[in-house]
């Protein structure tokens, strides 16, 4: 069975204290991970889709990496603005479906 | 563009009554998707449709629950009766196939 698992559940930094939150998954036939941004009482906003182990996209303090096992989704130098829930998903096989991860609920403190 | 609509936004209803969740999609977007999140199981598919078409439905939690798509720009989710362990926010999402656009949900509450 499909599985995604991320950590961990809720992660507390300090205004410009970097640190990454870790999405590993079961799949077979892995076509892409997907990391999703969601604010309280709003839907998730895509973020970033990776297709294949060893490849990296950045956008502004945030950058996502995918090996044959997990994801990682790094914060350099984290905003208050940061806060949010983090959400992993993957694409595998034949499916159009997104298997979604719990989410790891990051909040930065000034 | 005004993104994927919901409506309504919240829901509040009494055990045993008819809920009809709505969902107006991105135009030209030939999916659309139902999950529904809960702090316990996160989001779930529920069902999803391509071309109007259901796909894939085996997240369905049971016969009470049903989602239609007649057409392009809008589908229904509906669950009769509904049931207190219902309660949760149930998101739309459209796509062309990577990277889904949700909706802002709609918050059920089964009292």
């Amino acid at each position: 069975e499909d599985q995604v698992t991320q950590s961990p559940e809720a992660l507390r930094l300090q205004e410009g204290e970097s640190s990454s939150l870790n999405c590993s998954y079961t799949v077979s036939g892995l076509r892409g991970l997907f990391w999703y941004r969601q604010d309280p009482g709003k839907g998730p906003e895509f973020l970033f889709t990776l297709y294949s182990a060893g490849e990296e996209k950045e956008k502004e303090r945030l950058k996502a990496t995918l090996t044959k096992k997990e994801s990682f989704l790094h914060i350099t130098a984290p905003k208050p603005e940061d806060s949010a829930t983090y959400l992993c998903a993957v694409q595998a096989g034949s499916t159009d479906k997104l298997i979604f991860g719990t989410g790891t609920r990051l909040q930065v403190f000034p | 563009d005004a993104g994927v609509i919901q409506s309504p936004r919240h829901e509040v209803t009494e055990m045993g009554q008819e809920v009809t969740l709505r969902c107006k999609p991105i135009s030209g977007h030939d999916y659309l998707f139902w999950y529904r999140q809960t702090m316990m199981r996160g989001l779930e598919l529920l069902i999803y449709f391509n071309n109007n078409v259901p796909i894939d439905d085996s997240g369905m939690p049971e016969d009470r629950f049903s989602a239609k798509m007649p057409n392009a720009s809008f589908s229904t989710l509906k669950i009769q009766p509904s049931e207190p362990r219902d309660s949760a926010v149930y998101f739309c999402a459209s796509s062309e196939r990577w990277g889904y656009t949700f909706g802002s949900g709609t918050r059920l509450t089964v009292v």
